[in-house]
């Protein structure tokens, strides 16, 4: 199994709260990923880092932020949670090395907001 | 516009019996096309990956199949059991993984009965 873990797997919070969702892998892998995920959705790409310092915004508009301070941290906040930022996220991690690119996923986070 | 079709959208199977999910893709540049196996309130985990050259891989009772030349893929599952009861998501790379794009399908919901 892939050494990659998100918490919390659960948060119902209300609207206006600051969350943020945990994501830490252990593989020493350089490139880390936000999925944003819906019933029936394809995942959309929504943050992306390359290595430390490095942040991009992916192809799906999101109001989130991420840092990556550390190379195996990579921390997904909402400053002020709406009911529309209702779904499952995904942090996903790859090896800069690897020529397949095989992603390796965490369990993801559902985020319900009232 | 790049794009990655599944079909069916969902398949309900009795136990033993076999089943094959269809991905149909535009993307250009082709990189490759892994599938990936996603449980529910799980991550996805990758069970192969087709590149340009391959036709047929196996993965155990996975078999998946590559037409590089229609665009279309197919996985095959062979004696299916209940824990194959998942969501089979289709994602093409445009490039070698340092560049390239990934483009995900929606997802074939399986369930196996008993």
């Amino acid at each position: 199994e892939a050494d990659i873990y998100q918490t919390p797997r659960y948060l119902v919070i209300g609207t206006g709260k600051k969350i943020t969702l945990e994501c830490s892998q252990t593989m020493g892998h350089d490139k880390m990923y936000w999925y944003q995920q819906d019933p029936g959705m394809e995942l959309h790409l929504i943050h992306y880092s390359y290595g430390v310092n490095s942040t991009e915004k992916g192809d799906l508009s999101s109001e989130s932020t991420v840092s990556r301070i550390r190379t195996e941290h990579f921390p997904l906040t909402l400053e002020s949670a709406r009911p529309s930022h209702t779904s499952q996220y995904l942090c996903a991690s790859s090896d800069t090395l690897s020529d397949t690119g095989e992603l390796f996923f965490g369990e993801g986070s559902r985020l319900t907001v009232l | 516009k790049n794009q990655v079709e599944q079909s069916p959208q969902s398949l309900i199977i009795l136990e033993g019996k076999n089943c094959t999910l269809q991905c149909n893709y535009t993307v250009s540049p082709f990189s490759n096309l892994r599938w990936y196996k996603q449980d529910t309130g799980r991550g996805p985990v990758s069970l192969t990956i087709m590149t340009f050259s391959e036709n047929t891989k196996s993965n155990g009772r996975y078999t998946a199949t590559l037409d590089a030349d229609t665009k279309q893929s197919s996985l095959h599952i062979t004696a299916s059991q209940l824990s194959d009861s998942a969501s089979y998501i289709c994602v093409v790379s445009d490039r070698g993984s340092t560049l390239g794009r990934l483009y995900f399908g929606r997802g074939t919901q399986l369930t196996v009965w008993p």
